[in-house]
């Protein structure tokens, strides 16, 4: 089984300001299986990158990722109010596909 | 624009069998180049894979889950199903579908809103 493992747990930023969440494998992860989703309270997850560095559609491209191997990364540019959530990373390279355990993005 | 409506019966007791159904619209569940997919999310915790299964017949089961669980789909109604046996209080989460599709490297692209699961007698 491949652990993701997510830091920091809590990133505490202001509007305007840069995010910088980290995802680390615990094996190698082909960079096509590793997606981000971002969560609001109350709804579902919904995807933000695919292939490591693809956005989905309707993405804002203050949104991107980046990394291969085992070190990932998803950066937001400048920090929307609506930003503010939990993410998560997810591979699915290999069964059983697992999450990371999530980095929750607040207002400071 | 594809939609998925999961549906279930709120509560269960302990030890009996979970039966959830999702309700796919505007687009086919037996379209080639897409999966669906099982995900559930116990109260305030993270993601957990269930599994997954497409049309032509590839099936995957999370392993800690594999015993107790049943895929099925009914194309004809376009929707798809999970039975979860012997459940547990640790069983009690939102369970939600989605679709994976190969344009997005299988990346589960559409989710359905959930459906909260209460495991108690």
């Amino acid at each position: 089984e491949i652990f993701l493992t997510q830091s920091p747990g809590t990133l505490s930023l202001s509007p305007g300001e840069r995010a910088t969440l980290s995802c680390r494998a615990s094996q190698i992860v082909t960079s096509s299986y590793l997606a981000w989703f971002q969560q609001r309270p109350g709804q579902a997850p919904r995807l933000l990158i695919y292939g490591a560095s693809y956005r989905a559609a309707g993405v804002p491209d203050r949104f991107s990722g980046s990394g291969s191997g085992t070190d990932f990364t998803l950066t937001i540019s400048r920090l929307e109010p609506e930003d503010f959530a939990v993410y998560y990373c997810q591979q699915y390279v290999q069964s059983p596909w697992t999450f990371g355990q999530g980095t929750k993005v607040e207002i400071k | 624009q594809l939609e998925i409506q999961e549906s279930g019966p709120g509560l269960v007791k302990p030890s009996e069998t979970l039966s959830l159904t999702c309700t796919v619209s505007g687009g086919s569940i037996s379209s080639s180049g897409s999966s669906w997919v099982w995900i559930r999310q116990p109260p305030g915790k993270g993601l957990e894979w269930i599994g997954n299964f497409s049309y032509s017949g590839d099936t995957n089961f999370n392993p800690s889950l594999k015993s107790r669980l049943t895929l099925s789909v009914d194309t004809s109604k376009n929707q798809f199903s999970l039975n979860l046996d012997s459940v547990t209080v640790a069983d009690s989460a939102v369970y939600y579908c989605a679709r994976t599709i190969r344009g997005y490297y299988y990346a589960m692209d559409v989710w359905g809103q959930g459906t909260t699961v209460t495991v108690s007698s």
